[in-house]
Order: structure tokens, then C-alpha cells, then sequence
């Protein structure tokens, strides 16, 4: 079975400052991550993935994240944040080992930036 | 390209009535997924389409629920007798055929049951 946690809901930092939002991973072979936004009343958008090689993977929006198989690890980093980045962040992982297509979600965690 | 698009975008309905919905996918992606999201939740996965074949089915997804894919394009998805515990958010979303591929998300229908 492959699993994700996010285990903060709410993140708050201070426009300008480098932000991180946290996601740990649980599959049995070798994983497929994503990140995803949402914003109010939209969809989700996907912002970035890892799927072999360098382990920092850097994606829309000036977002990048770094890969760490002995943590089980997927964090979510930007060097400076913005008030307009202010949403609900997914973490999302894939087990391609299974055979399946099946995409697990994490619950989410709020991004509040403030100005 | 214009994305992922679905409707209706908001539903009422009274319990025990019956509601589809809509989904059209980007025209060149041939996989498309339902997933559905309740507050504080992240997306979860309800079915999947290959072209016209859906391949996998969540438990989640009872018996009550069915989704087609007639022509390998637009899908819908139908809840018969509603209950108000499927209140949620029901969303689409397409992508190439890879496995390593993202997905692309429409809007989401808001389902509201009374």
C-alpha cells in the first residue's frame, strides 16, 4: 500500500522569508512524488515531481524540492515567499511497482504568508 | 488547450434522487481520473479511465456510483439515490498515457445533498 503525510495543516511565514512544507512518503519500490497547489475556488495545479535522477527537482512558481530516500522525504521549499503563494499545498505519490495508476493524496497543508 | 473543464460546477439535489456529472478532459490526454474531496481532505482517488477501458475502481466507489467513458473522451460520473454523506467535491482530471506524467485538474463539481 503507498501512503503520504503531510503532518503540519498550517504553515505561517513572513513574506520574503524561505518556507518549507513538509511530506513524508510510504510505498514498498521506488516512488513517484508531486506536489500540487490549490487556490480558492480553482483546481489543483501541479507545481513539480520527482521521478529518478537528481534528488532537487525545481518546478513552477520558483518552488523546488528535494527527494531523500532514507527519510522518506519530500519537502516542499521556496527561498522566498510570497503573499500570492498563499493556498493549500498537496503532497502526492504514486507506487509504479504495484502495477497501478492509483495517485495518493496527503490531506493538505495551509500556506499563510504574511505580508 | 483549454484545459479540463466539467459540470455543472454546483448541485442540489434531495436525498434519494439521482445526479451525473460531466468531465471533459484535455483532448490529447487519453487517462482520465475521479477523485473526490471533502473539506480538510486531500483528493481521494474513486476510478480511472484508459481511453474508453476503466481499469481501476476504489472501494470506495459502491455500488452506488458508475462512470463511463463511451468514446474515450468526455466521461461522466453518476451517484443514484444520494445520501447526504456524498457531499463533496467531485473532481476530474486527464493526462498522457505515462505513468510519470502529472495530471491536470478541472474546477471540481460541488455536490451538495439536503
Amino acid at each position: 500500500a503507498q501512503s503520504v503525510a503531510q503532518p503540519e495543516d498550517q504553515v505561517n511565514v513572513a513574506e520574503g522569508n524561505p518556507l518549507t512544507v513538509k511530506c513524508t512518503y510510504s510505498v514498498s519500490g521506488n516512488p513517484y512524488l508531486f506536489w500540487y497547489v490549490q487556490y480558492p475556488n480553482r483546481g489543483l495545479q501541479f507545481l513539480l515531481k520527482y521521478i529518478t535522477g537528481d534528488n532537487l527537482v525545481k518546478g513552477s512558481y520558483g518552488f523546488e524540492a528535494e527527494f531523500n530516500k532514507s527519510q522518506t522525504s519530500f519537502h516542499l521549499k521556496k527561498p522566498s515567499a510570497l503573499v500570492s503563494d498563499s493556498a493549500l499545498y498537496f503532497c502526492a505519490v504514486r507506487d509504479p511497482s504495484g502495477g497501478y495508476q492509483k495517485v495518493t493524496f496527503g490531506t493538505g497543508t495551509k500556506l499563510q504568508v504574511i505580508p | 488547450d483549454t484545459g479540463v473543464s466539467q459540470n455543472p460546477r454546483h448541485k442540489i439535489t434531495k436525498r434519494g434522487q439521482n445526479v451525473t456529472f460531466r468531465c471533459d478532459p484535455i483532448s490529447e490526454h487519453n487517462r482520465l481520473y475521479w477523485y473526490r474531496q471533502t473539506l480538510g481532505q486531500g483528493p481521494e482517488f474513486l476510478t480511472y479511465f484508459q481511453n474508453e477501458a476503466q481499469l481501476e475502481k476504489s472501494r470506495l466507489l459502491s455500488d452506488r456510483f458508475s462512470a463511463e467513458r463511451p468514446k474515450g473522451s468526455f466521461s461522466t460520473l453518476e451517484i443514484q439515490r444520494t445520501e447526504q454523506g456524498d457531499s463533496a467535491m467531485y473532481l476530474c482530471a486527464s493526462s498522457l498515457r505515462a505513468a510519470t506524467t502529472e495530471q491536470y485538474f478541472g474546477p471540481g463539481t460541488r455536490l451538495t445533498v439536503t
